[in-house]
Formats: structure tokens, sequence, C-alpha cells
């Protein structure tokens, strides 16, 4: 019940085009639902973050849908550059103190 | 510049050689953590301490150790007992004890010799 479900383990979208990145919870108690992008060698980064009580959230070129009856929720990437290419993972944190439970991750890459 | 730094970038231990991974951050958070990572396994949770002199187990503990003395270092410990230690380890913190918004430092990668 603690686990975060991610797919598709890997990713290859052309230049221009939408990548999208799925995550599955089973625990409702999660309530803080981020994207990190990870570069090869690198630390992960916070991308963009979203909790339940809105369905979507979309920050530049990067937006999350979420759907709390179906508990999922999404990360697209509109417009897809070569920079984009990383590992990206979604994580989820119960509320009241708990941690943040990753996904295994999905390795993107956008040809040119 | 504020940030967390870990060191040394790489490491190499021998067999049955205890080795300790740096962790300092100048953030002032309250909570730290280590993750390990593997190749498509994500980020699996050692140990995390929410406040100074305190931690708790995190998912894959075994084999590992760690102390939090002062509020911004954080060390980990690798025991001669975690017998597959070859892998990426990444330590975060966050500014509250509630694991949102962690904080990466830029990895230790280690290598058995």
């Amino acid at each position: 019940q603690q686990q975060v479900k991610q797919s598709p383990q890997s990713l290859i979208v052309q230049k221009g085009g939408i990548s999208i990145i799925n995550c599955a919870y089973e625990n409702t108690a999660f309530d803080y639902f981020p994207w990190y992008q990870q570069f090869p060698g690198k630390g992960p980064a916070l991308l963009i973050a979203i909790r339940p009580d809105v369905s979507e959230k979309k920050e530049g070129r990067f937006t999350i849908s979420f759907n709390k009856s179906a508990k999922q929720f999404s990360l697209h990437i509109m417009d897809s550059q070569p920079g984009d290419s990383a590992t990206y993972f979604c994580a989820a944190s119960p509320n009241q103190g708990g941690k943040l439970i990753f996904g295994q991750g999905t390795e993107l890459s956008v040809k040119p | 510049d504020g940030g967390i730094t870990q060191s040394p970038k790489y490491l190499f231990r021998k067999e049955g050689q205890n080795v300790t991974l740096s962790c300092e951050q100048n953030l002032n958070h309250d909570a730290m953590y280590w993750y390990r990572q593997d190749p498509g396994q994500g980020l699996r949770l050692i140990y995390y301490s929410q406040i100074v002199n305190d931690f708790q187990k995190g998912d894959i503990a075994e084999g590992y150790s760690v102390s939090r003395e002062k509020k911004e270092s954080f060390p980990l410990t690798v025991t001669s007992a975690q017998k597959n230690p070859t892998a990426f380890y990444l330590c975060a913190s966050s500014r509250q004890a509630d694991g949102e918004t962690q904080y990466f430092g830029p990895g230790t990668r280690l290598l058995v010799l």
C-alpha cells in the first residue's frame, strides 16, 4: 500500500513531441505528489509538485495532471527538447510526517 | 551559496572495510535523509533524521549506520555487513520533518575493489 508505481520504464520522444509519464498509488493518505528530474551522475532536483485539492498544475512546459478518484497522476512535458533527456521520478508523501515514497523512475530520451 | 554537499564524489571500498560518506547542508533544514540508488530501482530510503540526535531506519537500513550530532551534518557509514554496497548514494534534506520538498546533494558513487 506504500508503493508508487511508475510507467513507462523508458521513453523515447521526438523533439517537439509530448512526453507523458504516469504514476499510480494506493495509499489514500498520500497528499503531496512531487516530480523530480535527474541528470546522469547528479542528484535529483524538484521539478514540479501538486496536492490533491487541484486536478492540474502547470509550470512552463511541465504539467502535472492528478486524478484523485483513480489514484493516478502524470507528468506531461510539452514541446520536448533534447535537454529534457533525463530520468524522472514521481513520489508521494502521506500527511502527518510521512516520508517520500519514490516511483521506479522513467528514463526519457528526446531525439533531435 | 546554500545547498547540500556530499563527499567524496567517488569512494572505493575493500572487502571487510567500513567507509563513511559525508553529507553537509547549510540550508538550516531540520530533516535529513540517505537514499541508495540502483539502476531500475529508483531511490530507496536507508535512514532519516527529523531532528538532531535522533534518527530512524528506512526500508534498507541493514549494513548501514548514521549519526546526527549536528543539525548540518548527517554522515552515513557503510559497514562490512553490507554485502552489496556498490551503488549511488544520495543525501537529501527538507525544511520540515514531513518529507516535502526534499533537496538532494550531488551524490557519492561507492565501488567495491
